[in-house]
């Protein structure tokens, strides 16, 4: 089905430890973009891209990389976890076309103890 | 970069016609108005986007004066599956959403 894939939907992960959080979308759209979501924040941006290999920092990037070999996949990775990055992460894409809204993922819950 | 202002929340009885209204004063000349609704556990979804005038889809109109410093969503007559989270967005996408700010959005609790 067309449409944009996150993975895992729920993780559990230690403090210190390196976690990968995964987004594929299916339409081909230019643009991807990595949005945290915690309570009294709204959505708050930490990375997008506007093709393939071309990436670039959003509001809070910190302690967090991103990769985009491919134009269909845009994964995250936390290099060092820690407690503050508990939070709901959402993958979302657009066409490159001027006016084109977001689609969104259903977002990964990621605990970190 | 527009700054967007709503209300935090909002109850409606089903059935009621419901506007949310968004301030957005210092919004550019290439910025869209766009608003998402959101459910618990899922991510935003687009539900209407505009420039200018009135935008009517089969879920929302979306009514924007000719200065543009505002905008109203409009959802008729609501039921409660329309209980949800409500966010304008003021920017120019997809480029220039990095610099776009979420906020909090519009809680809506639609009551039986």
């Amino acid at each position: 089905d067309a449409g944009i894939t996150q993975s895992p939907r729920y993780k559990i992960t230690e403090t210190g430890r390196q976690v990968t959080l995964m987004c594929h979308q299916t339409w081909s759209h230019s643009y991807m973009f990595w949005y945290r979501q915690d309570l009294g924040h709204g959505l708050r941006l930490i990375y997008y891209s506007a093709a393939a290999d071309i990436t670039d920092k959003g509001e809070v990037p910190d302690g967090y990389v991103v990769s985009r070999s491919k134009t269909e996949n845009f994964p995250l990775t936390l290099e060092s976890a820690t407690r503050s990055q508990t939070s709901v992460y959402f993958c979302a894409s657009s066409e490159r076309t001027g006016g084109s809204p977001l689609h969104f993922g259903n977002g990964t819950r990621l605990t970190v103890t | 970069l527009a700054k967007t202002t709503q209300p935090i929340s909002m109850d409606s009885y089903e059935g009621q016609e419901v506007n949310i209204t968004c301030s957005h004063n210092n919004i550019a000349t290439n910025d869209y108005i766009t608003w998402y609704q959101q459910f618990p556990s899922q991510g935003p979804r687009f539900i209407i986007q505009g420039y200018k005038t009135k935008v009517t889809n089969e879920v929302a109109s979306l009514f924007i004066p000719a200065d543009r410093k505002s905008s109203t969503l409009s959802l008729p007559r609501v039921s409660l599956s329309d209980t949800a989270v409500y966010y304008c967005l003021v920017g120019d996408p997809p480029g220039g959403y990095q610099k776009v700010t979420f906020g909090t959005g519009t809680k809506l609790q639609v009551i039986p």
